[in-house]
């Protein structure tokens, strides 16, 4: 398969609790994003890491990438309930611009 | 401004049939792309477009998929003589950033949730 892996499958914290997500990609790559969705529907991008960045924040997420590894990592700070998603990784190699994603990671967040 | 919509939001067709999944993209973007979505799993590139040409169309899975975009915008995701492994959500997304350049934010409708009976 072409998919990346993403670990854990499911994740199930209470609110306030930090949650992290993590990634595996097995090509090079060119960037690294972040997709959120809700409900089987609707992705919405999240945050994008260039192969040449490390860490990278946006309000309360936080990413970072590990080319060497060939590895990624999402952390959500003081998890809410409306965070409860489904979140993909996806790269994006040099030669191309379709995204390759990873199978997800089910965050629940309890109130 | 709209984002990206799709039509229908819900098809259910019998196996064998054909069907037409449609797709908006945002106004102005050239670039187009295909994902199909099956349960549990994430989404899984088929196709895109820059402009009217299909510039990737290594993740149709066969013969039976086709997809066009004859004015460059609007395009139409083909599958004949369906199968029940066919059922899966559709997703469409579009971006303004040209091939080329480092970095394209794509932004997908809702999706297409097809079922094959």
């Amino acid at each position: 398969s072409q998919q990346g892996e993403e670990d854990p499958q499911a994740l199930s914290i209470q609110e306030g609790e930090n949650a992290t997500m993590n990634c595996s990609y097995k090509t090079s790559i060119n960037n690294l994003q972040w997709y959120r969705q809700n409900s089987g529907r609707g992705l919405v991008h999240l945050i994008l890491i260039r192969s040449n960045e490390r860490e990278k924040h946006s309000g309360r997420l936080r990413v970072t990438l590990d080319t060497s590894k060939k590895s990624s990592s999402l952390l959500i700070t003081a998890s809410r309930a409306a965070d409860t998603a489904s979140y993909f990784c996806a790269i994006q190699s040099y030669n191309t611009d379709k995204l390759i994603f990873g199978t997800g990671t089910r965050l629940q967040v309890f109130p | 401004g709209a984002g990206v919509s799709q039509t229908p939001s819900n098809k259910v067709t019998e196996k064998g049939k054909y069907v037409e999944l449609r797709c908006d993209p945002i106004s102005g973007h050239t670039a187009l792309y295909w994902y199909r979505q099956s349960l549990g799993q994430g989404p899984e590139f088929l196709i895109y477009f820059q402009g009217t040409g299909a510039a990737d169309d290594s993740g149709l899975p066969n013969d039976r998929f086709f997809a066009v975009r004859p004015e460059g915008s609007v395009s139409t995701l083909k599958i004949q003589r369906t199968e029940r492994g066919d059922s899966a959500v559709y997703l469409c997304a579009s971006s303004l950033v040209p091939r080329g350049l480092s970095y394209n934010e794509q932004f997908f409708g809702p999706g297409t949730r097809l079922t094959v009976l």
